[in-house]
């Protein structure tokens, strides 16, 4: 069974557009940990940031923010102002105190146009 | 800022070849781990390894895939006779701790394209 899903698998926006993308995650932990990654084109993983299952308080961190819905299971991801440098993939990823590693979802594709 | 290396960055094989992809994890982690991506697919886990031993393994992780710490730097994971399939992008990632906890932030290098002709 998928442990993160990403329904979205491509967006396409315009430049200073918002885009947010969603991520629907499933887990018995009661403690857990929810991260964003970034792939840009030239294919590294970039960490952007984290959520912990015990925290439902949603941040902002310059142009992104991210909405964690415990009562839903999702943990979506919004950038705001788009810029052309975002068009990356993006991907959602969960961990469990359960196991050793990071489950990712499918990832999305975001183009912005200038 | 400290970071995870990987080398090389890309290498070509020819099937049934042995390869090792080498990285250097960051200095003060832990806990390493290799990932793979097949070519436009998601992130899937390999394997886990602290204290020179495998934590957690995936079912992709056979007897053909072998990881080792053969220093206090470098961590390498070797697959012994490749075949077609194994074509794809491997990622090292290093960790504080272990993966489900609160310092678990996963950091990852830039990745080997492994491609087997």
């Amino acid at each position: 069974a998928q442990k993160v899903t990403q329904a979205q698998t491509e967006i396409s926006v315009v430049e200073k557009e918002d885009v947010t993308l969603d991520c629907v995650y499933e887990t018995r932990d009661t403690t857990y940990y929810l991260f964003w990654y970034k792939q840009p084109p030239s294919g590294e993983l970039v960490f952007l940031i984290r959520r912990n299952s015990f925290d439902e308080q949603n941040e902002i961190s310059g142009r992104y923010s991210w909405n964690f819905q415990k009562s839903t299971s999702s943990f979506n991801f919004t950038i705001t102002a788009s810029q052309v440098v975002d068009s990356a993939v993006y991907f959602c990823a969960l961990s469990e105190a359960s196991d050793y590693k990071l489950s990712f979802g499918a990832g999305t594709t975001v183009t912005v146009r200038a | 800022e400290p970071e995870v290396t990987q080398t090389p960055s890309h290498q070509v094989t020819q099937m049934g070849q042995e390869v090792i992809l080498r990285c250097v994890p960051i200095s003060n982690h832990l806990y390493f781990y290799w990932y793979r991506q097949i070519l436009g697919q998601k992130v899937e886990f390999l394997v886990s390894f602290y204290n020179n031993e495998i934590s957690e393994k995936s079912e992709i992780f056979d007897d053909q895939f072998s990881v080792e710490r053969p220093d206090g730097s470098n961590f390498t994971l070797k697959i012994r006779s490749t075949k077609l399939e194994d074509s794809a992008m491997y990622f090292c990632a290093s960790s504080v701790a272990i993966a489900g906890t609160s310092t678990d932030t996963q950091y990852f290098g830039p990745g080997t394209r492994l491609t087997v002709l």
